[in-house]
């Protein structure tokens, strides 16, 4: 059973064409929940820590958010920059791995 | 933050034979992790490697296929061993910081066995 579920598994928007993306989570003790951009060939790049419900981060146009259950990505007016997989992952208080989602591909055009 | 690299960046190999691939970071590091990421699948813990310790390894993979070493605090290397077509992966080491959780990724290593 996955521990950690994204959807959509691809996303298109029109550049300026707001939306999110989801990531639900079912652990039993969660330290943090990360999200991470990867470009195609490269290594995930940290974005955001999420530690407990209610809590938001923002950078730019992206803004996370933390409920008991899921976390959203909320990705306001996009470039065609802001094109690439977004992965979740969550951290238990169990240990150090990261459990990661299979991600959301995300295309914005022009 | 700190710098990661990795090397090869990617390699074809023979079944049968076995690859090294070395993490390098630029300052000292407590926590450095090996992950392997499949096509379509998710990014999946290999091992943990502390310095001055034995790597922990997560459920599914063994030290004798996938030894590591972890030298001093900046380095350190994941051999696939034995390989087959199976193994054909993106292999991924990360570290985090003193007193934090996230964990920054090198480029990876793109392996292809044939």
């Amino acid at each position: 059973e996955d521990q950690v579920t994204q959807s959509p598994e691809a996303l298109r928007l029109q550049e300026g064409e707001s939306s999110s993306l989801n990531c639900s989570y079912t652990v039993s003790g969660l330290r943090g929940l990360f999200w991470y951009r990867q470009d195609p060939g490269k290594g995930p790049e940290f974005l955001f820590t999420l530690y407990s419900a209610g809590e938001e981060k923002e950078k730019e146009r992206l803004k996370a958010t933390l409920t008991k259950k899921e976390s959203f990505l909320h990705i306001t007016a996009p470039k065609p920059e802001d094109s690439a997989t977004y992965l979740c992952a969550v951290q238990e208080y169990s240990g150090y791995a990261l459990n990661f989602g299979k991600g959301t591909s995300l295309l914005v055009t022009p | 933050s700190a710098v990661i690299s990795q090397k090869p960046s990617r390699d074809i190999c023979q079944r049968g034979t076995s690859l090294t691939i070395q993490c390098q970071v630029d300052s000292q590091v407590t926590m450095m992790f090996w992950y392997r990421q499949q096509p379509g699948q998710s990014l999946t813990l290999i091992a943990t490697a502390n310095q001055g310790s034995e790597a922990t390894y997560e459920s599914g993979f063994v030290i004798d296929k996938f030894p590591i070493s972890r030298p001093n605090l900046t380095f350190s290397t994941l051999t696939v061993s034995n390989m087959s077509p199976e193994d054909s992966s993106i292999y991924l080491c990360s570290f985090s910081g003193t007193g934090s959780y996230e964990q920054y990724f090198g480029p990876g290593t793109r392996l292809t066995v044939t």
